[in-house]
């Protein structure tokens, strides 16, 4: 059965440092993974892809699939960066559209 | 272009009872996924209707159920609630496709007493 596991609930780091949120999955196929994130107040939104392996807002993640792990790293907190952030695995449910299993998020705290 | 909305926001409902949850796709959407998010956790896939037919389905018993309709507007039905249907549900719509970005609603908060 596919898995998501995000192992720390809460991460806390000054301005300025540098930011990784850990992700690691299982899954007998091919993966598809996602980092989604949740502003206060906000819906969650995709934030990036391992597909498209585009930086977000100054975001990378590289799938490692020897580690089984798609962790999220920014060189640099800004203040903003301040969310829940969730990694997703896609499900091949049907025809193509993907439902996702989610992890169970990271709180992302950026301390001035 | 207009996002996806859910209604309603909030609900209470008593244990046993019936509750149907209302989701609009995004324009140009097709497909609807619906999600159970409990406290403290991710959210956890239900299951997703794509051409008005469920297209695949999570670890969830039959009494929840949905629907999709011509214009790929979707409900979320459960049945006989438990208390442990307490939650948030999200409903995220996406074209047909690999790969495609799912854009999600701002959720129902249902709580069953």
């Amino acid at each position: 059965a596919q898995r998501v596991t995000q192992p720390e609930k809460l991460l806390s780091v000054f301005k300025g440092a540098p930011v990784e949120l850990k992700c690691n999955y299982s899954y007998s196929g091919s993966p598809e993974l996602f980092w989604y994130v949740q502003y206060s107040r906000q819906r969650l939104q995709l934030l990036l892809r391992h597909i498209s392996r585009e930086s977000i807002k100054g975001f990378t993640a590289d799938l490692n699939k020897g580690e089984t792990s798609f962790h999220l790293k920014k060189p640099f907190a800004q203040e903003e960066d301040s969310a829940m952030y969730y990694c997703a695995l896609a499900l091949r449910v049907g025809g193509g559209a993907d439902g996702l299993t989610f992890g169970k998020g990271t709180h992302l705290i950026i301390q001035p | 272009e207009t996002g996806v909305t859910q209604s309603p926001t909030h609900l209470i409902k008593t244990r046993g009872q019936q509750v149907t949850l209302r989701c609009s796709s995004q324009s140009g959407h097709n497909t609807v996924s619906w999600y159970q998010q409990a406290l403290g956790q991710g959210p956890q896939f239900i299951f997703q209707y794509y051409r008005e037919e469920e297209n695949g389905r999570g670890n969830f018993p039959p009494r929840f159920s949905g629907l999709q309709f011509p214009n790929y507007s979707s409900e979320l039905n459960v049945n006989a609630l438990e208390l442990d249907d307490s939650a948030l549900y999200l409903c995220a719509s996406t074209q047909q496709g690999l790969n495609t970005e799912a854009f999600f609603g701002q959720g129902t908060r249902l709580t069953v007493v």
